[in-house]
């Protein structure tokens, strides 16, 4: 089956740094890619929407300065938490969707904790 | 503004009954509805989903019913297991679009 692997799983940053998450598909090409964050026992927020080799599309509220999304590849997009702050700390999950199947498939998560 | 609701937050059911958690949406552009369980720290797992001009999906023990009229759906697990501990969520994707709406969310518990 449609495989998604997001690295790293968890990482603490200091406030003011940047931190990359990478979305891999690793067994089809994901035409579309999608990032979300989870506060604790909420629900998932869409962040952004991601096609190959265009620019991201932001859901409103969020500052696409600050959430960097690169969609390079049909394997690969990336999200970038620019001058991280303890607001940021969070969970970001990406999903992809190829353009052959109905479906969204998920990664396992990043928790990002901001000191 | 919340387009897709679980107005239960939490479930207790015992091992061998049948649980049935349910959904609320406002949106009556949602074309697809989705149900995802998901463990802390992990992504959402796929269940099973259903399209807007069905009222009901079965794969196995897991079954999704869909009230358009209520802009309602549940999905019932029978018998459930303890392994079906869980958050579980709806999620719905609105017409012409990939976006994936997610609700709020249930936890479930299921004891022996």
């Amino acid at each position: 089956g449609a495989v998604v692997s997001q690295h790293p799983s968890w990482v603490i940053c200091k406030s003011g740094t940047s931190v990359k998450i990478e979305c891999r598909s690793l067994d089809f090409q994901a035409t579309t890619m999608f990032w979300y964050r989870q506060f604790p026992k909420q629900s998932l927020m869409l962040m952004a929407t991601s096609n190959e080799g265009s620019k991201a599309t932001y859901e409103q509220g969020v500052e696409k300065d600050k959430f960097l999304i690169n969609h390079a590849s049909l394997t690969l997009s990336t999200l970038t938490v620019t001058s991280a702050h303890p607001e940021d700390s969070s969970f970001y999950i990406c999903s992809a969707r190829s353009g052959e199947f109905f479906g969204y498939t998920f990664g396992s998560g990043t928790r990002l904790t901001v000191v | 503004d919340q387009q897709v609701k679980q107005n239960s937050p939490s479930l207790s059911v015992q091992e061998g009954r049948i649980s049935i958690l349910n959904c609320d949406y406002t949106n009556s552009m949602f074309d697809y509805f989705l149900w995802y369980k998901k463990y802390p720290a992990e992504g959402p797992t796929f269940l099973i989903s259903i399209s807007s001009i069905k009222d009901k999906n079965e794969d196995g023990r897991f079954t999704v019913f869909l009230n358009k009229s209520a802009k309602h759906l549940s999905l019932h697990i029978v018998p459930s297991q303890p392994g079906d501990s869980a958050v579980y969520f709806c999620a719905a994707t609105p017409y012409n679009t990939d976006k994936l709406i997610f609700g709020t969310g249930t936890r479930l518990q299921v004891f022996p």
